[in-house]
């Protein structure tokens, strides 16, 4: 069926550096997306979305990209600080359709 | 601002006796509201959804219900526990269907 994924289970990043973390959807139809980032023994915390009309969107140290072509949409912290270490989860959904399609989740570990 | 409240945040459950979860939410109006069970390790399963008073849409059949006695509030419920009902279950809100959705701290239930 049509799902949303992650290329990468693990990622370890410097203290300083950029992370970059990657997911993959399938469903062309799907026009809106959502990074999340969980923290042990806590609920999501949204941390930024994107609608498929556009290609790039910042916030605070975080900027999310969209390539519809590749159905590609990737998470970039920059400076990564140690309270960014949680697992982060993409998740895509069709204006039609109320249900988030979530991926596996990637857990990020930053290391000192 | 709004909050979501959900609780108890660990429960220990006998196999075969009732549950009852609560969420709650604050500073908004008729929001939709979900559960989501999560098991260790992996993604968000959309259990029951609702967009009203009353209104309940359930995604997997189950051993649990929902209901929605009022307009803030969402209670996810069972009859009589199985093992399998073990699990990190979460409530979130949204205000609509293209809208963020915002967790509570989830509970995490053991059934023994």
């Amino acid at each position: 069926g049509e799902s949303v994924g992650l290329h990468l289970p693990t990622l370890s990043v410097q203290e300083g550096d950029n992370s970059i973390i990657n997911c993959a959807y399938s469903n062309s139809a799907s026009d809106y997306f959502i990074w999340y980032k969980q923290e042990s023994g806590k609920g999501p915390q949204f941390i930024i979305d994107i609608r498929s009309n556009m290609d790039k969107r910042q916030g605070q140290r975080v900027t999310v990209l969209l390539n519809k072509t590749v159905k590609h949409l990737s998470l970039q912290i920059a400076a990564t600080q140690p309270g960014d270490s949680a697992v982060y989860f993409c998740a895509e959904k069709r204006n039609s359709n109320y249900q988030l399609i979530w991926g596996a989740g990637t857990k990020l570990i930053i290391k000192p | 601002s709004q909050t979501i409240h959900q609780w108890p945040a660990t429960l220990v459950q006998p196999v075969g006796s009732p549950l009852s979860l609560e969420c709650t939410v604050e500073g908004t109006s008729n929001p939709n509201l979900y559960w989501y069970r999560q098991a260790a390790g992996r993604g968000l399963q959309l259990l029951f959804y609702s967009v009203g008073i009353g209104q309940i849409s359930s995604e997997v059949p189950q051993n649990l219900s929902a209901s929605r006695p009022q307009d803030r509030q969402f209670i996810l419920s069972s009859k009589k526990l199985l093992l399998s009902d073990s699990g990190f279950y979460l409530c979130a809100w949204s205000r609509t269907d293209l809208s963020p959705l915002h967790f509570g701290n989830g509970t995490r239930l053991t059934v023994t």
